[in-house]
């Protein structure tokens, strides 16, 4: 059974037109995280919550924003997509321990396209 | 910075080969996982490493955790088609909830 669901999975967009991703989980973890990831490369961090917590990282920009209206649900809201903004956007989810392992399972991508 | 490099960046064998991919920091992580991605997918845990000279083996996969913990490998011991996709490792350093990606290790098993 999915635990980590992404919707959509494609998502095509213009130039300039805002455009929100979502991301659901069963697993009832504390934290979710956004990830971009370009073509075969790593994923990279764009921010996490953790509970109502907002984390965003440094280099993330102003144009990537998020909302987690309860524990199950995580949005990522591109307010003016760009070309570069063309990438898989991975949503991820983890119980939030420390000081061992806090594993991270990640939902199946939304690949987005901006025309 | 915390850094993880991984090698090879790209493997290409055959099938029936062995493996082996490299994941080297200079920094200490609590534990350290392993994911696949298959083109299209998200990354697919394997298998997470917490204790320093950890073995752990999935089928024919043989995942180690350096006794020192700021090293891994993954060993794969007759390679199928199937075992084709992104190897990644990623660190956890225990504290702030986020991980450290490694650079990726692209695996591209044919017949």
């Amino acid at each position: 059974d999915a635990m980590v669901i992404q919707n959509p999975r494609y998502q095509v967009t213009q130039f300039g037109k805002p455009v929100t991703l979502s991301c659901s989980q069963t697993l009832n973890h504390n934290v979710m995280y956004w990830y971009q990831q370009k073509s075969s490369q790593a994923p990279k961090l764009l921010f996490h919550y953790y509970d109502k917590d907002f984390n965003n990282e440094a280099d993330t920009p102003d144009n990537f924003q998020s909302r987690r209206p309860n524990t199950s649900f995580c949005f990522l809201d591109i307010r003016s997509p760009g070309l570069g903004d063309a990438a898989m956007y991975l949503c991820a989810t983890s119980s939030g321990v420390t000081g061992g392992a806090d594993t991270q399972y990640f939902g199946p991508g939304t690949r987005l396209t901006v025309l | 910075t915390q850094l993880l490099e991984q090698s090879p960046q790209f493997l290409s064998i055959q099938e029936g080969e062995n493996l082996t991919v490299y994941c080297n920091s200079s920094s200490v992580f609590s534990s350290l996982q392993w994911y696949r991605q298959e083109p299209g997918e998200g990354p697919v845990l394997l298998v997470t490493v917490v204790t320093g000279g950890e073995v752990k083996k999935l089928k024919r996969l043989t995942f180690q955790f350096g006794d020192a913990r700021k090293d891994s490998s993954l060993h794969i011991t007759a390679a199928q088609p199937g075992d084709t996709g992104l190897y990644l490792c990623a660190g956890d350093t225990g504290t702030a909830s986020k991980l450290t990606f490694g650079t990726g290790t692209r695996l591209q098993v044919t017949l």
